[in-house]
């Protein structure tokens, strides 16, 4: 399994101000997502990156930004954020090769408790 | 449009009972990929089984159980003997096949929440 890490696991901030919420794997994945969890709503695609140059737009990306440093590091950055983002941001990464076709798993941090005041 | 409908919210059931989560989807793909996730409440998300199209047999791992049936677009989730400890939400979700780095990305459900009594 993948040794995916997110930090911080818990963040409270106001209105209007800018976050950042980290995740880094350490088996050299390529492909890495993220998600937020809503109750009720199951989870939902924000961002994700098939490799370093490769960074692509998910099901809910207004609001969000994102930030593929390395292989193994992918930021998720709120940049005004807004009460409506409270939730559970899950990072995962997967474990099928980019360029290559097939079988994938994706595999999830902890998850982030984000709670906008 | 791809689609997983988890129809059950909450199941609570007391420790022993069989107890099955019910997961149907919806495809125009040939090739798909069926997954279970389980979020006990201390929130991460654990990877349970993944299922490929192709491959209707029915799997068993232990008390937990599987039956995918292509005809009714169905993939269902069986624990047998509950404990306290299946308590949890249970995720169903589905992805698409990848063809070379294109998007595959999972579908979920929006999950059965699962209490098991003593």
């Amino acid at each position: 399994d993948a040794d995916v890490t997110q930090t911080p696991r818990n963040r409270i901030t106001k209105t209007g101000k800018r976050i950042m919420l980290e995740c880094s794997q350490t088996k050299g994945h390529d492909r890495m997502y993220w998600y937020r969890q809503d109750p009720g709503l199951g989870l939902r695609l924000i961002y994700y990156s098939f490799d370093v140059k490769d960074i692509n737009k998910g099901e809910i990306s207004d609001g969000y930004s994102v930030s593929r440093q390395a292989q193994a590091k992918f930021s998720l950055s709120l940049e005004s954020a807004i009460p409506n983002q409270t939730a559970l941001y899950f990072c995962a990464t997967s474990d099928l090769t980019h360029g290559t076709s097939g079988q994938e798993t994706q595999y999830f941090g902890p998850g982030t408790r984000l709670l906008v005041l | 449009a791809q689609k997983v409908t988890q129809a059950q919210t909450e199941i609570s059931v007391v420790e022993k009972e069989d107890v099955t989560l019910d997961c149907v989807y919806e495809t125009r793909d040939t090739t798909y990929y069926l997954f279970w996730y389980k979020q006990p409440p201390s929130g991460e998300l654990v990877f349970l089984i993944r299922r490929n199209s192709f491959d209707e047999q029915n799997e068993i791992s232990g008390r937990y159980s599987w039956n995918f049936q292509k005809s009714t677009s169905s993939f269902n989730f069986t624990i047998t003997a509950s404990q306290v400890v299946d308590s949890a939400v249970y995720f169903c979700a589905l992805s698409e096949e990848n063809y070379g780095g294109s998007q595959g990305n999972l579908i979920f459900g929006k999950g059965t929440k699962l209490s098991v009594k003593p």
